[in-house]
């Protein structure tokens, strides 16, 4: 069993549409990020977490520590929101970082 | 700032070949790493380096070295390459402790 599952790990919404993906995971951490990663491209952070909820524009991701869970939300949703997602969680004292296998989100207009 | 820049951007190799990836970063972390991605799997750490002179290895570090000679560069070898290694390379570099990573755009190799 991965130490970081996500899921689903394909999901294709209409615009407009409200999305959330979720991470589970099975060992203790520091933080947890949400990275984005589109096609062809390089790899963006959107958050690093290791309390509560944060918002930047559309997006918010929440963790809930005591249940090793993590949310990422999009509102309104838009096709340029079309790329993977990706949860990594980074444990104990180092800056290791465990990686999901990501989620693929296709947002069609 | 250049943030983390990587070179090159694509690179064919036949197997038995060596080569360096290239990976710099202008933001004076201490903390840089390398990840191989591949098809259905999450990024894999290879190396990671806590700063100058200090490296470790990750999770698939066989068949790859790296130095850390300065804090702004942090370069990976492939000793005598293998159709295995053909992947998507990632360099990565944070501050310590619980802090933003920053990815490079990635080395895409194929090796035949």
């Amino acid at each position: 069993k991965n130490e970081v599952e996500q899921s689903p790990q394909n999901l294709t919404a209409q615009e407009g549409e409200f999305i959330t993906i979720n991470c589970s995971y099975s060992v203790g951490i520091s933080a947890l990020h949400w990275l984005q990663q589109h096609p062809g491209g390089g790899i963006v952070s959107l958050f690093m977490l290791s309390s509560g909820k944060k918002k930047h524009g559309r997006l918010i991701a929440t963790i809930n520590i005591q249940e090793k869970h993590s949310s990422l939300h999009i509102t309104a949703s838009h096709p340029r929101d079309s790329a993977v997602y990706i949860c990594a969680v980074m444990g104990g004292a180092t800056n290791k970082l465990i990686f999901g296998t990501g989620t693929l989100l296709a947002v069609q207009p | 700032n250049a943030g983390v820049t990587q070179t090159p951007k694509f690179q064919v190799l036949k197997t038995g070949q060596s080569m360096t990836l290239q990976c710099a970063q202008d933001m004076n972390h201490e903390y840089m790493s390398w990840y191989r991605q591949d098809p259905g799997m999450g990024l894999r750490l290879i190396h990671y380096s806590v700063g100058a002179g200090i490296t470790d290895q990750g999770e698939v570090p066989n068949g790859y070295n790296v130095s850390r000679s300065t804090t702004e560069d942090f370069p990976l070898r492939l000793l005598s390459a293998a159709p295995s290694q053909t992947s998507v390379y990632f360099c990565a570099s944070s501050y310590p402790g619980t802090s933003e990573q920053y990815f490079g755009p990635g080395t895409r190799l194929t090796v035949t």
